[in-house]
């Protein structure tokens, strides 16, 4: 499709295992976002990847969480050892931030809803 | 530290009348900043930007402005709809930094 793809819409785990978060974003953006929305609560920066320059992992709660970015495309959103507090709606966006004249609208996806039993 | 704030958490308005949801920012490196909506169960969507070196900037039933001076943005929805009813993010960025987005405002509009 032509829009950002995130897998899986929704996972329940138990505390204590890993999960594994995937974005496809919009194909030819090279900025792609990682925010976590929990309940009743706003958009919270996790880790930006821009191009080829060190992701902003500055929003990243913890380091049981850790993201990559494969061949500037596809991005996974990795939480070790889960934790009720994890549960949330994990949003991927992407955009063409960076790019001369443009203004660097997110592009969201629908989100992955994360339930840590 | 919350660079970018909403301090109204909900706002009700009657159908037809104007809704004015604000927005407020403390770093003034920001250089461009937009507004999203998001339903229930959805991604956000991009609704309205603008950029530092203007102050305000229109799309048929919404209009945000932007006042430097004071760091505070806001959006005019006029006339306010029924369809409208969603939570509201404002965001800001300086150049190719990541968007910082504020804790949102509830609308709902009454029939």
């Amino acid at each position: 499709g032509a829009g950002v793809s995130q897998s899986p819409s929704n996972k329940v785990t138990e505390k204590g295992k890993d999960v594994e978060l995937r974005c496809d974003p919009i194909s030819g953006h090279t900025a792609l976002y990682w925010y976590r929305q929990s309940l009743g609560q706003g958009l919270e920066f996790l880790i930006y990847f821009q191009g080829n320059s060190a992701p902003d992992k500055s929003g990243l709660p913890s380091d049981r969480f850790s993201a990559e970015r494969t061949g500037g495309s596809v991005s996974t959103l990795t939480i070790q050892r889960t934790q009720q507090e994890d549960s949330a709606v994990y949003l991927c966006a992407s955009s063409l931030a960076g790019t001369s004249g443009n203004t660097g609208e997110l592009f969201f996806g629908e989100g992955s809803r994360l339930t840590v039993l | 530290d919350q660079q970018v704030k909403q301090n109204s958490p909900s706002l009700s308005v009657q159908e037809g009348r104007i809704s004015i949801l604000n927005c407020d920012y403390t770093n003034s490196m920001f250089d461009y900043f937009l507004w999203y909506k998001k339903y229930p169960a959805e991604g956000p969507t991009f609704l309205i930007s603008i950029s530092s070196i203007k102050d305000k900037n229109e799309d048929g039933r919404f209009t945000v402005f932007l006042n430097k001076s004071a760091k505070h943005l806001s959006l005019h929805i006029v006339p306010s709809q029924p369809g409208d009813s969603a939570v509201y993010f404002c965001a800001a960025r300086r150049s190719s930094y990541k968007l910082i987005f504020g804790s949102g405002t509830r609308l709902l509009v009454r029939p």
